[in-house]
């Protein structure tokens, strides 16, 4: 029972490049959370996506930042032109059928902006 | 005030060694409450959830205070295995029951 999967799991970027970052939820899981973590600060809530849908958006940056979770696939942050201050770890978590505080973590995508 | 605020550690013991963190939240309307335990370059992985009446699983003890906005977790015993960062994570509950709130975490490390 494979959890949630995130990829790649180490990204370095340089300033102005797009970063892809790709969530899988668990198996019969349909909502996907994305949190940040940037270096010795707690975990902050990004976006709450269930298929097709973006749910809470709350958490995004105004500007670079987009997520998406299509019908086939897995979700995807992206971040536009990045810059230094966006080196953090991007944490995917996913939840079953109804949106919860029961999330489960994948192993996150640590990115490097040099 | 921090919406999570925790000890900010570092905490090192001995092996054997009973080891409390303490957190507060801000938000009043908050629900739900757990203990996390974060491997350094890890995700985050529940250890309890905290409940009104206590709760203990093994070694682990939690308590939640919620007059006083104040959360515990004890560790009792305390092993080589547990060295690793808490977190204090609170449910944002301003309508949102998904929106978790994270402390910045208390780095334990335990010594032979």
């Amino acid at each position: 029972n494979a959890g949630v999967m995130q990829n790649p799991r180490h990204l370095v970027r340089r300033r102005g490049q797009e970063a892809r970052l790709r969530c899988s939820p668990m198996k019969g899981h349909s909502h996907v959370y994305w949190y940040r973590q940037l270096p010795e600060e707690g975990l902050k809530f990004m976006v709450y996506l269930q298929k097709e849908n973006i749910i809470d958006e709350s958490g995004m940056p105004k500007e670079r930042f987009s997520a998406e979770f299509p019908k086939e696939g897995p979700s995807i942050l992206r971040i536009q032109q990045v810059v230094r201050g966006d080196s953090a770890a991007y944490f995917c978590a996913s939840s079953p059928g109804l949106p919860s505080d029961e999330q489960y973590f994948g192993p996150g995508t640590r990115l490097t902006v040099t | 005030r921090k919406e999570v605020e925790q000890d900010p550690g570092p905490f090192n013991v001995p092996e054997g060694a009973t080891v409390a963190f303490n957190c507060t939240y801000s938000n009043s309307a908050s629900q739900s409450f757990f203990w996390y335990r974060q491997d350094c370059r890890k995700e985050p992985k529940l250890l309890m959830s905290v409940y009104s009446s206590g709760n203990e699983d093994g070694r682990f003890t939690a308590q939640l205070n919620r007059a006083s906005q104040y959360i515990s977790l004890l560790i009792r015993d305390s092993k080589l295995s547990d060295s690793a960062t808490y977190l204090c994570v609170v449910n944002d509950s301003g309508g949102s029951n998904y929106k978790l709130t994270f402390g910045k975490g208390t780095l334990l490390t335990v010594n032979p």
